[in-house]
Formats: C-alpha cells, sequence, structure tokens
C-alpha cells in the first residue's frame, strides 16, 4: 500500500520569504500523481500543484514550485515571496495512475502554515 | 458553476443515531469520492461511486455506506454512530486526473 509522510507538523515564514513544505511517500509503482493541496480554515480542499511521475520537469504555478525527487521518493513544495494569505494547512497527497478512472487520493497528515507580516 | 457543494455543513447526532450527508459533484463529474478528516489528520478515503455503484472502497466498516444519483449526485451514510465518527466530511467529484473538494460536513457526535 501507498503511505505519504510529512514529517513537518508545523512550519513559520515571514511575508516576502520562501518556504519549503516536504513530503516523502512510498510505492512501489513507476507511473502515479502527486499533489499539494492547501487547506485554509474554510476547509475547502484546493489544488495547489500537479505532478505527474513520468515528467521529469518540476511542477510550477506561480509562486508554488515542487521538487520531485523519484528515485528519493520526495517531492516538496517551495512557496515563494509568500503571502498572508497563504497560511493554512498544506497536504501532500498521492494517486496511482492505473486503471481509468480517478482513483483514491492517499494524503499525509498535513503541515500548518504560519505566515507573520 | 457552484462547484462542489455539500450539506448539511454542519450536525451533530447522538451515539447510535443514523446520519445521512449530502454532496453534489461540480457540473461535467461523474465519479463522486467521500473522505473522513479527524481532528489534525489528513483525509482518509472511504469510497468511491462511478456510475451508481461503488467503484473503490477504504478500510471503513460496513456501517459506512453510500448512493450515486442518476445525476451523480451522492450520499453518504452512516449507522451506529460512534464517538469516534466525529470528523469532517469530504466529498470529493473528479473528471480526469483531477479532484475538486467540497468544504466538507463537520459532525459530531455526543
Amino acid at each position: 500500500a501507498q503511505t505519504v509522510t510529512q514529517s513537518q507538523p508545523e512550519m513559520s515564514v515571514q511575508e516576502a520569504e520562501t518556504v519549503t513544505l516536504s513530503c516523502t511517500y512510498d510505492t512501489s509503482e513507476s507511473d502515479y500523481y502527486l499533489f499539494w493541496y492547501k487547506q485554509p480554515p474554510s476547509r475547502q480542499m484546493i489544488l495547489v500543484i500537479r505532478q505527474e511521475a513520468y515528467k521529469q520537469q518540476n511542477a510550477t504555478e506561480n509562486r508554488f514550485s515542487v521538487n520531485f525527487q523519484k528515485a528519493a521518493k520526495s517531492f516538496s513544495l517551495k512557496i515563494s515571496d509568500s503571502q498572508l494569505g497563504d497560511a493554512a494547512m498544506y497536504f501532500c497527497a498521492y494517486k496511482t495512475s492505473e486503471n481509468t478512472g480517478f482513483q483514491k487520493l492517499v494524503f499525509g497528515t498535513g503541515t500548518r502554515l504560519l505566515v507573520s507580516p | 458553476d457552484a462547484g462542489v457543494t455539500q450539506s448539511p455543513t454542519h450536525l451533530i447526532k447522538t451515539r447510535g443515531q443514523q446520519v445521512t450527508l449530502r454532496c453534489s459533484p461540480k457540473s461535467g463529474h461523474d465519479t463522486v469520492s467521500w473522505y473522513q478528516q479527524a481532528l489534525g489528520q489528513g483525509p482518509q478515503f472511504i469510497f468511491q461511486y462511478y456510475e451508481e455503484e461503488e467503484r473503490q472502497r477504504g478500510n471503513f466498516p460496513d456501517r459506512f455506506s453510500g448512493h450515486q444519483f442518476p445525476n451523480y449526485s451522492s450520499e453518504l451514510n452512516v449507522n451506529a454512530l460512534l464517538l469516534g465518527d466525529s470528523a469532517l466530511y469530504l466529498c470529493a467529484s473528479s473528471f480526469e486526473q483531477e479532484a475538486f473538494f467540497g468544504q466538507g460536513t463537520r459532525l459530531t457526535v455526543v
């Protein structure tokens, strides 16, 4: 079974600074998807960024980028120019690419990001 | 587009009772998944519905059951509620390789 580990329960960053959230996973599959989701106090999970394992290039979405190390099974999220609105819980998630349709997401335990002025 | 909507937003039930949670998927999405998120934890997959049938199921007892209707909306039913069932229940609808989540239903069992 696949597992996702987030070893940082909480991280702090100042506005305009850069922060990196860590995520490791375990799988025997060669093709899969990895995601970072943001969960603000409103509770709704919001997709931040997605990485397909067969793609060598690291995904980037505006201020958010990932460092995907497939051999090390590591998938970290870098937030540049942090903003107060970035404060939230961040979850790393794994999804197999096997079979058709959308398969279940396996989540880590989350990292709470605090952003100070 | 209203996105994924869940009802109710909050619910308080007594041990032993039964509860039904509802989810309307994002327009055009035919797959609905349910997750349980205990306080301070990541979401745990309960089950997924596609074409009105349960396609996948996580490690949850039979007290957890569901249904999907022809319009793709879905219900999650939990029987014989336990205190440990207190959690945020998230619904996600998906199309191709992207899932969209609702704001969840906060269930408190007393």
